[in-house]
């Protein structure tokens, strides 16, 4: 099990500039969660599908965000354009949803610097 | 409105020592609480959990104390090793996996 793949995994672009985040879920996994990690406000949940639905996108900090599924194992999530402030770590994370005790399993991120 | 406080925010802890990480929450409604563990350029894995029926969960060096009166619980890490160094998270939610509400987390370091 290769786990949850995130590319890439260092970013750095310009302030207004198109950023695109993408996330691979583990095999069989049916939901998935976007994190934004940062020193102040810690891990944050931005958006989470279950079964390539969006189910709650309350954490999308600005309409810049977006997030897609375009099929059952991959996740992308959008910043356009992007921000100094939205420099951070994001992580997507899958599970197995509508099992209770299924652990999130969290990729290992994708730094973003935008300057 | 933080819903869930993590102290402390960093903590050196002797090798063989007991490291020991509190949290508190407000949602009466939480009925899951999960301990993460990350380390330096990874994502955060669960450690352990536990629901709100036990006051105490073990496993192996770490147990998890539950006090549903308080709104707190707390992560103790006996033995502790260097190994155990890393940034831990505890997190709390009503139902499961679902929006999580993580705490800022600790960074632990363990010294010879």
């Amino acid at each position: 099990d290769a786990g949850v793949i995130q590319s890439p995994r260092h970013e750095v672009t310009e302030m207004g500039q198109e950023v695109t985040l993408r996330c691979k879920l583990i095999s069989g996994h049916n939901s998935l969660f976007w994190y934004r990690q940062t020193m102040m406000r810690g891990l944050e949940l931005l958006i989470y599908f279950n079964n390539n639905v969006p189910i709650d996108d309350s954490g999308m900090p600005e309409d810049r965000f977006s997030a897609k599924m375009p099929n059952a194992s991959f996740s992308t999530l959008k910043i356009q354009p992007s921000e100094p402030r939205d420099s951070a770590v994001y992580f997507c994370a899958s599970s197995l949803g509508g099992i209770s005790n299924s652990p999130l399993h969290f990729g290992n991120g994708t730094r973003l610097t935008v300057t | 409105q933080q819903q869930v406080k993590q102290s402390p925010q960093s903590l050196i802890v002797q090798k063989g020592g007991i490291s020991i990480i509190n949290c508190a929450y407000e949602n009466t409604a939480f009925d899951y609480f999960p301990w993460y563990q990350q380390f330096p350029g990874k994502g955060p894995a669960l450690l352990i959990a536990i629901r709100p029926d036990v006051s105490e969960k073990k496993e192996g060096r770490f147990t998890i104390s539950f006090n549903k009166s308080a709104k707190q619980f707390s992560l103790h890490i006996m033995d502790s090793q260097p190994g155990d160094s890393a940034t831990y998270f505890c997190a709390a939610s009503k139902g499961g996996n679902e929006k999580l509400t993580f705490g800022t987390g600790t960074r632990l370091t363990i010294i010879p």
